[in-house]
């Protein structure tokens, strides 16, 4: 029973371009939440998605960047025009009701 | 934004026990408490969690007081792989985890 598989681990973008994360849940998960970790910061919590749906993307900035948890297959964080700013650890948790988080090992994001 | 205070760091000598605590004095009655780590660089990894009684796992023990404002996690023989930063964290919902800047632990030889 494989955990959160988060891949690439690490993804090196050049200012302006895209970056594609990609998560894969616990088997029987639904639930999949997106942090951020800045450098020497803590979490922050990003988007909240069940299958097909975004629930809560209260912390998501309003402009290049996006997710979806499709029916089949992973979840995508989606950063377009990547700057220097949007370097950091990505992390992917899933969950199933009552149970807590369990985390993939991240995407580490350099915008160079 | 996170709903309880933590020490931002503590040490703690090899073999002792860790004791880490939390204040959560807004907690609402349907609130949990959940805690987790981060060892460097890795995912944040779950302990425990608890609503009103103490628990205890293989990881490590709980204790809660009586008004729920307040909590502590305990690692009763911290090894140097101990060494991480702890979070406690308020949710009634398993759905709204927010984590605050924790409480880095140095466990010292």
């Amino acid at each position: 029973n494989a955990g959160v598989m988060q891949n690439p681990r690490h993804l090196v973008r050049r200012r302006g371009q895209e970056a594609r994360l990609r998560c894969s849940p616990m088997k029987g998960h639904s639930h999949v939440y997106w942090y951020r970790q800045l450098p020497e910061e803590g979490l922050k919590f990003m988007v909240y998605l069940q299958k097909e749906n975004i629930i809560d993307e209260s912390g998501m900035p309003k402009e290049r960047f996006s997710a979806e948890f499709p029916k089949e297959g992973p979840s995508i964080l989606r950063i377009q025009q990547v700057v220097r700013g949007d370097s950091a650890a990505y992390f992917c948790a899933s969950s199933e009701a009552n149970y807590g988080y369990t985390f993939g090992s991240g995407t580490r994001l350099t915008v160079v | 934004d996170a709903k309880t205070t933590q020490p931002p760091s503590m040490d703690c000598a090899e073999g002792r026990a860790a004791n880490l605590p939390c204040n959560h004095s807004t907690i609402s009655g349907n609130e949990y408490v959940y805690w987790y780590r981060q060892i460097h660089s890795q995912g944040p990894q779950y302990i425990i969690h608890g609503l009103k009684n103490n628990e205890t796992n293989e990881m490590a023990s709980l204790i809660i007081t009586e008004d729920r404002k307040s909590s502590t996690l305990i690692l009763p023989h911290a090894t140097l792989r101990d060494t991480a930063v702890y979070y406690c964290i308020n949710s009634n919902n398993n759905n709204d985890m927010r984590f605050g800047a924790g409480t880095r632990l140095t466990v010292k030889p």
